[in-house]
């Protein structure tokens, strides 16, 4: 069964703590990415990869890091420099940078 | 930079009517713009694709038209179900980018 999985579905955090959401493909997509959305708000891009040991800063990287050491996994690590990170975290990939996406299940990361 | 605004945010119809969901963007440099249906608490499902170099894409009782050179797209939804109720996403992506999003609308379908 072919798809992109997100773990965990919910994640709650105490604040200075750094955290890490996973993502896992198996579509044999080259391009991955990280999306956060807001409430009332569209999908906003956090980073991307279009391949294994690269990727590149989106529109609000700051407060993030990610790795891309595997083609399948993507993870994100949201740490206590993001200001405000209680957010819903979507995964995606394609099959290369500009073709079609597809989308995860979605991580609700609540930090209080 | 390139902007895309969905309008309305919200629409209410009864269950049968067509509708339209408007889509535009401000840079019509564009690669593709793909159509998603979001469900609350939902990843994105991808209804609709478009290349640039299409006009129109149909899958079902939904219909996407593009008019690049005036930075529009609409979806059509036929026959409209409960079932439709969701938020509906437009984005574009540009040669060697990742997506770009409008807010969405939300659609209410009552039976």
């Amino acid at each position: 069964d072919g798809g992109i999985t997100q773990s965990p579905k919910y994640l709650f955090r105490k604040e200075g703590q750094n955290v890490t959401l996973s993502c896992e493909q198996n579509l044999n997509h080259d391009a991955m990415y990280w999306y956060r959305q807001d409430p009332g708000q569209g999908l906003r891009l956090i980073y991307y990869s279009q391949i294994v040991n690269d990727f590149q800063k989106g529109d609000i990287a700051e407060g993030y890091s990610v790795s891309r050491e595997k083609k399948e996994s993507f993870p994100l690590t949201v740490t206590s420099a993001q200001k405000n990170p209680t957010a819903f975290y979507l995964c995606a990939s394609s099959p290369a940078l500009s073709y079609e996406q597809y989308f995860g299940p979605g991580t609700r990361l609540t930090v209080t | 930079k390139q902007e895309v605004t969905q309008i309305p945010a919200a629409l209410s119809v009864p269950e049968g009517e067509n509708l339209v969901l408007n889509c535009s963007f401000t840079d019509s440099a564009i690669y593709n713009l793909q159509w998603f249906r979001q469900d609350p608490g939902k990843g994105l499902t991808s209804l609709l694709l478009i290349q640039s170099s299409q006009r129109e894409q149909t899958s079902g009782r939904l219909n996407a038209s593009l008019d690049k050179s005036s930075g529009r797209s609409t979806l059509y939804i036929a026959a409209s179900q409960p079932g439709d109720s969701a938020t509906y996403l437009c984005a574009v992506v540009q040669a060697g980018t990742a997506l770009i999003f409008g807010k969405g609308t939300t659609l209410s379908v009552s039976s």
